[in-house]
């Protein structure tokens, strides 16, 4: 079936530093990938997304290109603030008629002044 | 943007009672609301998916008689946990699909803890 791996956190950096978080798949069909944030205390957010390979996805300083050849959507952000502590969880939906959001096992981000 | 809310936002009770879970889409319609079930650690669970006006579908291993949902208006579902045991403590999410804004685009509330005793 379907699967999204995620790499295990806590992932900690300190303020300014770079950030990568893996993320691989398996998928039966084309998946579109998604990325979503959880501040603490709150729902889950959507990030950024894409559709289908080469596209690159950003939003807030965070891009994430979706490669097909590894399979991998990894996040990355030049330059982490404290405010960009929270769980991020890679996902994926296939294109191909009805479907639901497989997740990842989420990876926490905490980021020190 | 869109919102989703989840009421409560937690929840304890005693082994053998129902408690009953609101989600709700404050400004949008959803006609579709997913309901995940998220242990520590762990990846969201898909439990269910409702769709409003019908029944709902359940994952494979969810007991449909043990979680009742409910999907009676187009910006409320219900999930109703029944006799809850200790092993059902955990952290409940409800997702909604926007209508309009196309199959890929889901909100989700902030999710509702549930301890039992």
């Amino acid at each position: 079936g379907d699967s999204v791996t995620q790499m295990e956190g806590p992932v900690t950096l300190s303020e300014e530093a770079f950030l990568t978080i893996n993320c691989t798949y398996t998928a039966t069909g084309y998946p579109s990938l998604f990325w979503y944030v959880q501040y603490p205390g709150e729902g889950l957010q959507l990030l950024l997304k894409a559709t289908k390979a080469d596209d690159k996805g950003s939003n807030k300083g965070f891009e994430a290109t979706y490669r097909k050849e590894t399979t991998s959507f990894h996040l990355e952000k030049g330059s982490v603030q404290v405010s960009d502590s929270a769980v991020y969880f890679c996902a994926l939906i296939l294109n191909s008629g009805y479907s639901t959001l497989t997740f990842g096992k989420g990876t926490m981000l905490l980021v020190s002044p | 943007g869109a919102v989703v809310s989840q009421h409560p936002s937690w929840v304890i009770c005693k082994s053998g009672t129902s408690v009953k879970i609101e989600c709700r889409s404050l400004d949008f319609q959803a006609t579709t609301m997913f309901w995940y079930r998220q242990f520590p650690k762990q990846s969201l669970m898909l439990m269910a998916t409702s769709n409003e006006g019908s029944k709902a579908t359940y994952e494979q291993g969810v007991e449909k008689d043990k979680f009742l949902i409910n999907h009676a208006s187009l910006t409320l579902s219900t999930l109703t946990v029944t006799s809850a045991h200790p092993e059902d403590s955990s952290f409940y999410i409800c997702s909604a699909r926007d209508r309009l804004a196309g199959t890929d685009t889901q909100y989700f509330g902030p999710g509702t803890r549930l301890t039992v005793l």
